[in-house]
């Protein structure tokens, strides 16, 4: 069964600290590895991007890592902002005839003053 | 323009209204999808469209009833619809199948 998991379920940081949310999937076959970020009643933005040879992708603050042989992946944000509270959300694309997403539960990050 | 579109941002409709959901997206992109979010849980997906057509129902009730005008349109037709309908309502399109998908930013929906 095609399966994204993510810990932690929450997390609270404080401003200018930087954290690290995880991510595990059992979807076969792998086509690639999205990070989102949802703000509260808003759509996703779409933050990274690693297809299964790629190991590391940085979007200004956010550097995502991916371990295709242990299919695991990362998202580190350094240096928090409040802006940063958030969901961030794992997806991962099964290689179908269509990019069939596979959304994990998110993680929610609260940056605290 | 790289973004989608989407109105209203909030609804309110009663179960014997009928309403639409309005997409948009002027990236050139064939392929559009309706979600629906649940608060706490991740988008569901509900329709997808390719090249205008309907490719993908995720067996979703004939209450929700997409509609595909033109290549930049995509709306959702709302009919006798239950408070458990009450959700975020997602529309994301991509260049085609395999590429990217650009999400809007929703339609609160709340059926009394």
């Amino acid at each position: 069964k095609n399966q994204v998991e993510q810990s932690p379920q929450s997390l609270i940081i404080l401003e200018g600290k930087n954290c690290t949310l995880q991510c595990n999937y059992t979807v076969s076959p792998f086509s690639n590895l999205r990070w989102y970020k949802q703000d509260t009643g808003r759509g996703p933005v779409s933050l990274t991007i690693m297809t299964f040879s790629e190991n590391t992708k940085s979007n200004g603050r956010y550097t995502a890592t991916l371990d295709a042989d242990t299919k695991q992946s990362s998202l580190h944000i350094t240096a928090s902002q409040l802006s940063d509270s958030a969901s961030y959300i794992c997806v991962v694309s099964a290689r179908t005839g269509f990019q069939k997403l596979v959304f994990g539960t998110g993680t929610r990050l609260l940056v605290s003053p | 323009d790289t973004e989608v579109t989407q109105t209203p941002k909030h609804l309110v409709m009663g179960m014997t209204n009928k309403k639409s959901l309005k997409c948009e997206q002027h990236m050139g992109h064939r392929a559009m999808y309706w979600y629906k979010q649940k608060a706490k849980k991740p988008p569901e997906l509900m329709f997808v469209y390719s090249y205008e057509k309907l490719s993908i129902n995720e067996s979703v009730p004939s209450r929700f009833s997409p509609e595909c005008p033109n290549s930049s349109l995509l709306n959702l037709h709302l009919h006798a619809l239950q408070p458990e309908d009450s959700a975020l309502y997602l529309c994301a399109s991509s260049q085609d199948f395999q590429e990217t998908q650009y999400f809007g930013p929703g339609t609160r929906l709340l059926v009394l």
